[in-house]
């Protein structure tokens, strides 16, 4: 069962424009959103987060827009450029009381093109 | 401060065997996770251990297990090889628990089971 469904699976982006990857989740329980960036042969890296008290949160060029009602979140590069082709995932986390425990969306393939 | 380690970053095993795969956290983190990565299923989550202790399990087989000692450096175990284990695994450590704990993540170990 995935917690948390992201989309598309893959995106290709001209230089210059907006790329946007949308994630959704059911459980109201979910705390905070982070998005990661991953590059080839790298480790997951963390780009922006969250929390659902925050309709939208910026920095710099990575814009997370936050729909608590729908409990969809999405991310908005703006002015993609081919360093941003990299593989990006949505999470999100519910503090149980005995430990953390990140759900992960199955990851945008982004490809920004010259 | 020195990221998240892995070691080894790349291994070859057999069906059947088994293996074990160390991960370093960033200095002054205690809680460490392990996920496992695959095309097909993306970021799995397979367990969290706090202070030695394991906290949360995914829904991964009993052939799956971790411990944490008592620096934080934690070690997974996978017995009983099967193709199907083949994938990065990765390590993830964050400061404590708490609402919106960013986990780093290291740079994985790939395992290929033939």
């Amino acid at each position: 069962q995935q917690q948390v469904k992201q989309s598309p699976q893959s995106l290709i982006v001209q230089k210059g424009g907006i790329s946007i990857i949308n994630c959704a989740y059911e459980n109201t329980a979910f705390d905070y959103f982070p998005w990661y960036q991953q590059f080839p042969g790298k480790g997951p890296a963390l780009l922006i987060a969250i929390r659902p008290d925050v309709s939208e949160k910026k920095e710099g060029r990575f814009t997370i827009s936050f729909n608590k009602s729908a409990k969809q979140f999405s991310l908005h590069i703006m002015d993609s450029q081919p360093g941003d082709s990299a593989t990006y995932f949505c999470a999100a986390t519910v503090q149980p009381g005995t430990g953390n425990q990140f759900y992960f969306g199955t990851g945008t393939s982004l490809t920004v093109i010259p | 401060k020195a990221g998240v380690t892995q070691t080894p970053r790349y291994l070859i095993k057999t069906r059947g065997q088994q293996v074990t795969l160390s991960c370093s956290p960033i200095s002054g983190h205690r809680s460490v996770s392990w996920y496992q990565q695959t095309p097909g299923q993306g970021l799995q989550f397979l367990f969290e251990y706090f202070s030695e202790t394991q906290r949360n399990k995914g829904n991964f087989p009993g052939r799956f297990s971790g411990r944490q000692f008592s620096n934080s450096r934690s070690e997974m175990n996978v017995s009983t090889l099967e193709l199907g284990d083949s994938a990065l695994y990765l390590c993830a450590s964050s400061w404590d628990r708490g609402p919106g704990q960013t986990q780093y993540f290291g740079p994985g170990t790939r395992l290929l089971v033939l």
